[in-house]
């Protein structure tokens, strides 16, 4: 285990279709967080789960977004009915649990909605 | 709202040359700032400040965190082509990380 995993690497979807987006941690990392990164801009904090509990989201993560992580390992990130909008990159990180660590990210999944 | 400023957002020079990043910040409740160099896909850790005046350095890249005047810079001394990347300021509340957009570093050979 080498780091954060991310499946899969691109996707290409049509508008108003549904995606799923996978992430496997650092296996010693309870922590888990998903970020977005659109073109120019630094990442946007979308959620974080400690363990299987997702403690905190934030605004921008719609009603059409939803993220579970349901063993505490692996985590998934759903978007329902994508809009041309939801064109980005989206990173997944994972850290110790213990005080603020650094955060570890993974290779990112690019979606493109068209 | 928490807020992140890094400066310039981008900057071209000559391998050789020395480079110095900001990043300002307004956050409550601070605990750490960190950099991340990002080239073509995910963010690779460089540090993380949790104390002002405490230099931390790896190799040629040293930064250095002012918690009074709430900035921290990243410098990079005898740039190379490979040190081409976006430099990602991030600071830490809590469970979240807020980025800078970024600066943009070319070296040209």
């Amino acid at each position: 285990d080498t780091g954060v995993s991310q499946n899969p690497r691109h996707k290409i979807t049509k508008r108003g279709q549904n995606v799923t987006f996978r992430c496997d941690p650092i296996s010693e990392h309870n922590r888990l967080y998903w970020y977005r990164q659109t073109l120019g801009q630094g990442p946007e904090f979308l959620t974080y789960f400690q363990n299987e509990a997702q403690l905190e989201k934030s605004r921008l993560l719609s009603d059409r977004f939803s993220a579970e992580r349901p063993k505490g390992s692996f985590s998934t990130l759903e978007i329902q009915r994508t809009e041309q909008g939801d064109s980005a990159m989206y990173l997944c990180a994972s850290s110790y649990e213990q005080g603020f660590t650094e955060a570890f990210f993974g290779q990112g999944t690019r979606l493109t909605v068209v | 709202e928490d807020k992140v400023v890094q400066s310039p957002l981008s900057l071209v020079v000559h391998e050789g040359d020395t480079v110095t990043l900001n990043c300002s910040y307004e956050v409550t409740n601070f605990r750490s700032l960190l950099w991340y160099k990002q080239e073509k896909k995910a963010p690779t850790f460089l540090f993380m400040l949790t104390s002002s005046g405490i230099e931390k350095k790896s190799g040629r890249l040293s930064s250095i965190l002012d918690k009074k005047e709430l900035f921290s810079i990243l410098n990079i001394t005898a740039t190379q082509t490979g040190d081409s990347a976006i430099y990602l300021c991030a600071v830490g509340r809590g469970s979240r990380l807020t980025f800078g957009e970024g600066t943009q570093l070319t070296v040209n050979p």
